[in-house]
């Protein structure tokens, strides 16, 4: 498979648990994207990674989150005390640098109850 | 005002008609525009990016952009069932790292 993977594909929580999902971009992609995207709106950026640093990060991406991407290859995003408005498809891309074409994986659907 | 606005709702066609899609932005520094495609419970799939004012095409897909007036389209000739998919715009510039999106539209091509 050379595409971009998420795991895992679903995840429910009770509030206030932390969660940890894992992204492992197309290979030879040095840039890695986090985005959200809540029922019926776009994805939303959260922050992205050049190799292992983390060069951007959205407001959006509050203390509760944190993102790394240790030996810039697979990526994880830790949601800790999670809430109920943290319910979401949590997204993962990844491109060349230079290119502008990011490449989706099938997202982390996460519920909190 | 948002930096991309896309009339989120929902369009059904017949089978074999024009599907014809739009955004509007309020960024002028955008400078690369693409469209995604997105299947129920699945991740965007880039379908085409253009960075230029004018047309593209790919088979049946054909993306416009015009600068001047902050406008893109989509149009999906000779629809399929196939078809039926939220069709998301997203753009971006050079120097921000991140693709601003459009709310959606959800796409139904009935046989």
């Amino acid at each position: 498979d050379t595409g971009v993977s998420q795991d895992p594909r679903h995840k429910i929580t009770k509030r206030g648990q932390n969660v940890t999902f894992r992204c492992d971009p197309i290979s030879e992609h040095n840039r890695l994207y986090w985005y959200r995207q809540t029922l019926g709106q776009g994805p939303e950026f959260l922050t992205y990674f050049q190799n292992e640093a983390q060069l951007e990060k959205s407001r959006l991406l509050s203390d509760r989150f944190s993102a790394e991407r240790p030996k810039g290859s697979f990526s994880t995003l830790e949601i800790q005390r999670t809430e109920q408005g943290d319910s979401a498809m949590y997204l993962c891309a990844s491109s060349l640098q230079g290119s502008t074409e990011a490449f989706f994986g099938q997202g982390t659907r996460l519920t909190v109850v | 005002q948002k930096e991309v606005e896309q009339d989120p709702g929902p369009l059904s066609v017949p089978e074999g008609a024009i599907v014809s899609l739009n955004c509007t932005y309020s960024n002028s520094a955008f400078q690369y525009f693409m469209w995604y495609r997105q299947y129920s419970r699945k991740g965007p799939e880039l379908l085409m990016y253009t960075y230029s004012s004018g047309n593209k095409e790919d088979g049946r897909f054909t993306a416009q952009v015009d600068k001047s007036s902050k406008y893109i389209s989509l149009f999906i000739r000779d629809s399929q069932p196939s078809d039926s998919a939220t069709y998301l715009c997203a753009m971006g510039y050079y120097g921000n790292n991140r693709l601003a999106f459009g709310k959606g539209n959800q796409v139904v091509v009935i046989p």
